[in-house]
């Protein structure tokens, strides 16, 4: 079956700008993470879903940063007025109720920031 | 913050076996030890998961001694395609956030 899609895998924006980025995770998984990775660094985790509602959204960084799952399937991770410190590459993940400890991520969203 | 400490990078030969260890110091009661392989612009990858003793898969194995203070992920025989960042994490039993820190790059020569 699929894995889980981002869309877009690439996306150049300025400074002060709004975006979308979205992650459409394995069908039938409730469990849904986002993640943001710079350069040389690991995976850092942002937000959690299980079903629609954010479980836990102690990663994010700030209040400019906000997702939404409201189906309980796709899930948009929104950002409001870039900064250049933003750009990264924004991953997403899944995991089904049964083996939640087993994540599967999507390649990511490469920010830039001008 | 990452609670594990691994080495940055390692080079390792075609066909040659690559043990990639990594520190726990400060590992609680409950943690599992995870290892996920991150390719080039990819997303990590879990590969294998333990809480002591060894575990194999057909990826590969993992050697958790019973102090639990380190785990070593051995990779046989390995290829071109091996050539990954490798991350070591710890994982409280119920919570499903898992921890990143730099990993181990690996890098196999022909």
């Amino acid at each position: 079956g699929a894995g889980v899609s981002q869309t877009p895998s690439n996306k150049v924006t300025e400074k002060g700008k709004y975006v979308e980025l979205r992650c459409d995770p394995i069908s039938g998984h409730t469990a849904l993470y986002w993640y943001r990775q710079s350069l040389g660094q690991g995976p850092e985790f942002l937000i959690y879903f299980q079903g629609t509602g954010a479980a836990d959204d102690s990663g994010l960084p700030n209040d400019r940063f906000f997702a939404v799952r409201p189906e309980g399937s796709v899930s948009t991770l929104k950002i409001q007025r870039t900064e250049r410190g933003d750009s990264a590459v924004y991953l997403c993940a899944s995991s089904s109720r049964a083996q939640q400890d087993t994540q599967y991520f999507g390649p990511g969203t490469r920010l830039t920031v001008l | 913050l990452a609670k594990t400490t691994q080495p940055i990078s390692m080079d390792s030969y075609e066909g040659q076996e690559v043990n990639i260890t990594c520190s726990h110091n400060n590992i609680a009661t409950n943690d599992y030890i995870t290892w996920y392989q991150q390719f080039p612009s990819q997303g990590p990858r879990f590969i294998i998961q333990g809480y002591k003793t060894k575990v194999t898969n057909e990826v590969a194995s993992l050697f958790i001694p019973a102090d639990r203070k380190s785990s070593t992920l051995s990779l046989p025989r390995v290829s071109l395609s091996d050539t990954a960042v490798y991350y070591c994490l710890e994982r409280s039993r119920g919570s499903y956030i898992p921890t990143f820190g730099r990993g181990t790059s690996l890098i196999v020569h022909p």
